[in-house]
């Protein structure tokens, strides 16, 4: 079955840091892109990152590049984002993903998501 | 940037079929997909490649698509449907593009 865990979650000020965390369990973790996708309170789902089964390919959000940068340890099945320069609208539940499509090295679409990380910006 | 538009919010009787759409102009060269989003919870993939359903989601869960309109119908909705319902599509340079999102209400 597959398990996604997300942790590091939490409360930060505008212009800190904060980086998640996504064990993941229940497949083969380096066959698969991986994804962060964020929702803000009240707002839709939007796509942050996504990062190929050998973390060569990465792909931002135009909202987050350049301040968030996703990577991955396969060797210990685990996905991180780390989130600099945070804002006031980077608050929100952060998700980890898991790509449906083995083929491509760019996100497709999410069959698998973890519960998610809570992130606050705020003064 | 490219977006995908959907109603606000749709409402229907149990036991009725309600049709969600999801309009954007590079879905005739992109698959949609569909996802439930219910509170508390993480949203669950119900429809891939504009028309596939994944093990587990209930029939009564279709997806089709026509030209740059993307539709997930629900035949004899069950009260347990009410949800938020997310469209997903491709945009350009391996990035991702979701719809606003519907809410459905089941009366």
């Amino acid at each position: 079955e597959v398990h996604l865990v997300e942790s590091g979650g939490g409360l930060v000020e505008p212009g800190g840091s904060l980086r998640l965390s996504c064990g993941a369990s229940g497949f083969t973790f380096n066959s698969y892109t991986m994804n962060w996708v964020r929702q803000a309170p009240g707002k839709g789902l939007e796509w942050v990152s996504s990062i190929s089964g050998s973390g060569l390919y990465i792909y931002y959000a135009d909202s987050v590049r350049g301040r968030f940068n996703i990577s991955r340890d396969n060797a210990e099945n685990t996905l991180f984002l780390q989130m600099d320069s945070l804002r006031v609208e980077d608050t929100g539940i952060y998700y980890c993903v898991r790509d449906g499509n083995t083929i491509v090295v760019t996100a497709d679409y999410f069959d698998f998501w973890g519960q998610g990380a809570l992130v606050t910006v705020t003064s | 940037s490219y977006e995908l538009t959907q109603p606000p919010s749709v409402s229907v009787s149990p036991g009725q079929t309600v049709r969600i759409t999801c309009s954007g102009d590079r879905l005739p060269k992109e698959y949609g997909y569909w996802y439930q989003k219910k509170a508390g919870q993480a949203p669950k993939l119900m429809i891939y490649k504009d028309n596939e359903r994944p093990s587990g989601v209930p029939e009564r869960f279709s997806g089709s698509s026509s030209g740059t309109v993307f539709t997930l119908t629900i035949n004899g909705v069950q009260t347990e449907d009410g949800a938020d319902y997310f469209c997903q599509s491709l945009d350009t340079n391996g990035t991702v593009v979701f719809g606003g999102g519907t809410k459905l209400t089941v009366l």
